[in-house]
Order: structure tokens, then C-alpha cells, then sequence
């Protein structure tokens, strides 16, 4: 149990276009999820913290106008990158763990990731 | 959040041990340490965590000091597959009402190459 599915896993878009990334949790409920950006040959960076039901919470430096996080339900949280630019391409993956509450218990379960490339 | 340090890299002969050691000297008392692998182009794989005691999994062992300030991932019989990057973290603990909780930030990782 415990899989977390990304949609798409590669995609390839027009500078300016917008682009939304889907975050599913398949077997399992969850209250907050995490979206994370990885550039080539770093670590994961995080970005954000998508809250069910509320608004997500951004890291210093990570724009919320740029990078929009809705998480309408118990099993998705979606990112938008708006007006995308070739800077923002990027292998950007999320994460979930199961319940709510104190999740430092709970392991992260992560998605595939989504390659993002601005063109 | 308690930062950790890794070793960049590390080598380990197909069929032994491998033991990625990684420090934590600024954890907290109820932070947990975690360990997690990324193979290329693949999200993180959770492998195991702990708070305290030793744990053991199906995948692999944590051995976690007294005094909680460095931790010691054994996989038991490495094989090619286990090659990638493992990740050692401490998760931020705290209640629902933490906007912190339960968030993980990424060092730089290990990189295991496992040789035949």
C-alpha cells in the first residue's frame, strides 16, 4: 500500500503557457502533502506544503503566484506553475504521508516525479 | 530543522554489507531520523525511521547512537540495484496545528555505487 501517482510524468511546453501537476495518494487518505523541485545533479528542494482543505504554505523564496497549490480533496493536490519560463523547468515531485496530525511519524510516500521542460 | 552530514559518495562489493553513516548532532528530542534512496530520475523510496532504538525492516537495518547525534544504515547484502542516492533526514515533529510538521528537508545524500 501507501502509492502516490503524479500526472504527467513528462511534459514539454511553450514559455508563458500555464502547467498543472496532478498528486494523487491511491490507497490512502491525505491531509497534507508536499511538493518538492529538483534541478539536475541537486538534492530535492522543498517548496511547499499543501494542506487540505486550507492554503498551502510556502517556503522563503518560492513564489505562490508563480507556483499555485490546491488541495480540493483528501487524495489530490495539484501545482500550477503559471506563465512558465525555461527557468522553471525542473523535475518537480511530490509527497504524502497517511493520516494527519503529527505526520513526523508517518513516512513520506512519494510520486514519480514530473519532468517539467520549458521551451 | 537538525541539518545532517553525509559522506558525497561511498563504494560497496555486491553481496556485502553496506553501511552509510550520516550525523545529526543538533536533533531534537522528538525529531525522527529518517533514510530514503533515489534512484536516477525516480522520486524518493522510503527505506526506514526511528526515534530511538535500533530498527530493522525488510530492507534495512538503522542503528542510531545513545545520544541520538549520528545515525548508521546498514543494508545487509548489497546487490547492483541498491546503487543510488540515500538520503538521511530529520523529520520536524510537532501537532496538526504546526505548519512545520512532519516536513523533511533534503541534504545532499550519499551516492552508493554498489560494484560486482
Amino acid at each position: 500500500g501507501a502509492v502516490v501517482s503524479q500526472h504527467p510524468s513528462w511534459v514539454i511546453c511553450k514559455s508563458g503557457t500555464s502547467v498543472k501537476i496532478e498528486c494523487r495518494s491511491l490507497d490512502f487518505q491525505a491531509t497534507t502533502m508536499f511538493w518538492y523541485r529538483q534541478f539536475p545533479k541537486q538534492s530535492l528542494m522543498l517548496m511547499a506544503t499543501s494542506n487540505e482543505g486550507s492554503k498551502a504554505t510556502y517556503e522563503q523564496g518560492v513564489e505562490k503566484d508563480k507556483f499555485l497549490i490546491n488541495h480540493a480533496s483528501l487524495t489530490l493536490s495539484t501545482l500550477t506553475v503559471t506563465s512558465a519560463h525555461p527557468e522553471d523547468s525542473s523535475f518537480y515531485i511530490c509527497s504524502a504521508s497517511k493520516g494527519a496530525g503529527d505526520l513526523s511519524n508517518q513516512p513520506q510516500h512519494f510520486g514519480d516525479g514530473t519532468r517539467l521542460s520549458i521551451l | 530543522d537538525a541539518k545532517t552530514t553525509q559522506p558525497p559518495s561511498m563504494d560497496c562489493a555486491e553481496g556485502r554489507a553496506a553501511n552509510l553513516p550520516c550525523n545529526h548532532s543538533t536533533i531534537s528530542g522528538n525529531e525522527y531520523v529518517y533514510w530514503y534512496r533515489q534512484i536516477h530520475s525516480q522520486g524518493p523510496q522510503y527505506i526506514i525511521h526511528g526515534l530511538k532504538n535500533n530498527e530493522t525492516n525488510e530492507m534495512a537495518s538503522l542503528i542510531i547512537t545513545e545520544d541520538r547525534k549520528s545515525s548508521t544504515l546498514i543494508l545487509p547484502h548489497a546487490t547492483l540495484r541498491d546503487t543510488a542516492v540515500y538520503y538521511c533526514i530529520v523529520r520536524v515533529a510537532g501537532s496538526e496545528d504546526n505548519t512545520n510538521a512532519g516536513k523533511s528537508t533534503f541534504g545532499d545524500g550519499t551516492t552508493l555505487t554498489v560494484k560486482p
